[in-house]
């Protein structure tokens, strides 16, 4: 089945701790983004990358750090996990420019 | 300045009302795309609709309306006939240009029987 693959679904990280987040696309997708999710305060863009070999920062990437070597996969990168990255990440692929995101499920994470 | 504004945190409607859910955003961008989405309480996030800048009409997808004032920059969502499964949060979003995809902060929309 088509479709955006994250992993892991959950995840419990101590403060300080590298961690990678997996995301793949089979659809051959462009573009690609890494969002969080905090109650109260919607999607916010982490990183994006409209094309494979580029990257650009969002509205929050300040801790986060993404590359982009080919077209199917887009890891997302926390070099030293703190607290306040806990929370749920997503990752999304758009084919053309009119096109709507599609959403993997979803990375849960908790950074005690 | 915030990209996307969703000033309804939270909205009530009777079954088989209709709702308007509120967004306006903010871009200098001559072309851009507004989109809505759901999310249940599932988690997972659904298309609904999108509205291009310079389409004249007004997009529809079956019960879903976007009412679009490119003036006012507005690209609320009008969900008619509310049904149960409509509970859930509803996201407005709007690309631009460079790529970026922006999120509002969502309003969570309750379908009371």
């Amino acid at each position: 089945i088509a479709g955006i693959t994250q992993a892991p679904t959950s995840q419990i990280l101590a403060a300080g701790r590298r961690m990678t987040l997996r995301c793949t696309q089979d659809m051959r997708h462009n573009a690609m983004y890494w969002y969080r999710q905090d109650l109260g305060l919607g999607l916010r863009l982490i990183h994006y990358s409209n094309t494979a070999g580029t990257t650009g920062k969002g509205e929050v990437p300040d801790g986060y750090s993404v590359s982009r070597a080919n077209t199917d996969d887009f890891p997302l990168t926390l070099a030293s996990a703190v607290p306040s990255q806990t929370s749920v990440y997503f990752c999304a692929s758009r084919g053309t420019v009119n096109s709507p995101l599609h959403f993997g499920n979803g990375t849960r994470l908790t950074v005690t | 300045a915030q990209k996307i504004t969703q000033t309804q945190p939270g909205m009530f409607v009777q079954e088989k009302e209709a709702v308007t859910l509120d967004c306006t955003y903010d871009t200098s961008d001559p072309s851009y795309g507004l989109f809505w989405y759901k999310q249940p309480s599932s988690g997972e996030m659904i298309f609904l609709i999108y509205q291009g800048s310079y389409d004249q009409q007004n997009a529809t997808e079956g019960r879903y309306s976007l009412n679009f004032q490119k003036a006012r920059k507005s690209a609320n969502l009008v969900i008619s006939a509310s049904q149960l499964g409509d509970s859930a949060m509803y996201f407005c979003a709007m690309r631009e240009m460079g790529g970026q995809f922006y999120f509002g902060t969502g309003t969570s929309l309750t379908v009371i029987p």
